[in-house]
């Protein structure tokens, strides 16, 4: 168990609609990266956030926005869905922000768009 | 800009072989180079890690050498175990003047071993 929350584990929905995604950090963790894993793209960075400030941005979609809340739980919020938007979202954490530093890995959240 | 490629899997070995994953990188800067391995249903995991040219890592048998000069992070094991069937992830993170966590991963090898 790396310590790292997410929830839901599935979530299908349909296309047009808007979900949110969930992760609880491991305690003491200020970072919260967000990865999407799809069989064509492979493992692809989408965002960073640390302390509660945008750290870094990677290939994140203007119809995705995420947030890190005071108490350091961060949400990734997905709107107007695609199909190409079903795919594997794993949130990570560590202490700081984040190089060289070992990134821990939530179990992940499968969305299914239909 | 920076990239990893990794062996194309599948990979099957027979329990107790000798196992080589190939991982080259592409990167501006001093990237450090990780090791992840992803088992079936979970979330990744720190396999190993190398922060600087000629560096080592190892561990759970696994070992993976920093090679500047040919831009490579191997990863060897000398005997495989069933146990070590998952998808292993080579990874570069950039310690430019970014300063983020921010991982580049190559796309994946799948190994099974059988017994």
């Amino acid at each position: 168990d790396s310590g790292v929350t997410q929830t839901p584990k599935h979530l299908i929905t349909a296309t047009g609609q808007r979900v949110t995604l969930r992760c609880s950090p491991r305690s003491g963790d200020l970072s919260v990266y967000w990865y999407q894993q799809s069989l064509d793209q492979g493992l692809q960075f989408l965002i960073q956030y640390y302390n509660g400030e945008e750290r870094a941005k990677g290939n994140i979609l203007e119809r995705f926005s995420a947030q890190q809340f005071p108490d350091l739980h961060s949400e990734l919020n997905l709107s107007s869905l695609e199909l190409g938007d079903s795919a594997l979202y794993f949130c990570a954490s560590s202490p700081g922000q984040g190089v060289n530093e070992k990134l821990f890995f939530g179990s992940g959240t499968q969305l299914s768009v239909l | 800009g920076n990239s990893v490629t990794q062996m194309e899997g599948p990979v099957t070995l027979s329990e107790e072989a000798f196992l080589t994953i190939n991982c080259t990188y592409t990167a501006t800067g001093y990237p450090s180079l990780f090791w992840y391995v992803q088992y079936p249903g979970e979330g990744l995991q720190l396999l190993l890690k190398a922060t600087k040219a000629d560096d080592k890592g190892s561990n759970k048998g696994f070992e993976a050498t920093y090679r500047k000069e040919t831009t490579s992070f191997h990863l060897e094991k000398g005997s495989v175990q069933v146990s070590d069937s998952a998808v292993y992830f080579c990874a570069l993170s950039d310690r430019g003047s970014s300063n983020t966590g921010k991982l580049i991963f190559g796309q994946g090898t799948t190994l099974q071993v059988k017994p």
